[in-house]
């Protein structure tokens, strides 16, 4: 299994200003996701984190808005730019140890 | 185009009774199915999956069927919790069990005691 923590849990901010989420796995994986839940929505794929090369964005999401980080195995941090009211969201942070994919419990955004 | 649904966004059940989450799907090479648990202000964690070479899978209380050719699977809870009340999102992936998932909507289910 793996524990995921991320950091900060919650956090209210201006528009046109950025957050940056850390997201931090108590073990070495292959593969980190980050997801967004819209208020009364599903969690949708962001992108793939990839440990030393570029992340992989979904359709709809792009490196410019939500650029990712992964420097090691353990680790990755997610970027909300020049944030709108629409950003706000809960952002999980996943891993996938084998085959099961595990969650950290999400950071809480809210964008005024 | 929603690939994975979960037409019901809630259910209320009796403590004792049993459950039941459906949840349908579009994608016909998706080929396995998990289901996740997710309480407020907490990740998702993992209850449990199917391979589409199965038809059914148990684990204590819980049991997810699976029928391919209605492109549906359904989660039981049986005899369900105070405790189970959460959302339950059903999630499935194409071409193996490490790919990506496709998640619904979430269904909150809520035990009254």
């Amino acid at each position: 299994s793996a524990v995921i923590s991320q950091k900060p849990s919650r956090d209210i901010c201006q528009r046109g200003t950025s957050l940056t989420i850390q997201c931090q796995v108590d073990s070495q994986v292959t593969m980190m996701f980050w997801y967004r839940q819209q208020p009364g929505q599903s969690l949708t794929l962001i992108a793939t984190a990839n440990q030393g090369s570029e992340a992989t964005y979904e359709s709809g999401f792009v490196i410019d808005k939500f650029p990712i980080s992964r420097p090691n195995l353990t680790f990755s941090t997610l970027t909300v730019s020049n944030m709108s009211p629409e950003d706000s969201s809960i952002y999980l942070c996943s891993a996938r140890v084998y085959n099961e994919q595990f969650f950290g419990p999400g950071t809480r955004l809210t964008v005024l | 185009d929603q690939q994975v649904k979960q037409n019901s966004p809630s259910l209320s059940v009796q403590e004792g009774r049993i459950s039941i989450l459906n949840c349908d799907y579009t994608n016909s090479m998706f080929d396995y199915f998990l289901w996740y648990k997710k309480y407020p202000a907490e990740g998702p964690t993992f209850l449990i999956s199917i391979s589409s070479i199965k038809d059914k899978n148990e684990d204590g209380r819980f049991t997810v069927f699976l029928n391919k050719s209605a492109k549906h699977l359904s989660l039981h809870i049986v005899p369900s919790q105070p405790g189970d009340s959460a959302v339950y999102f059903c999630a499935a992936s194409a071409g193996s069990a490490g790919n990506m998932l496709t998640f619904g909507g979430g269904t909150r289910l809520m035990v009254k005691p």
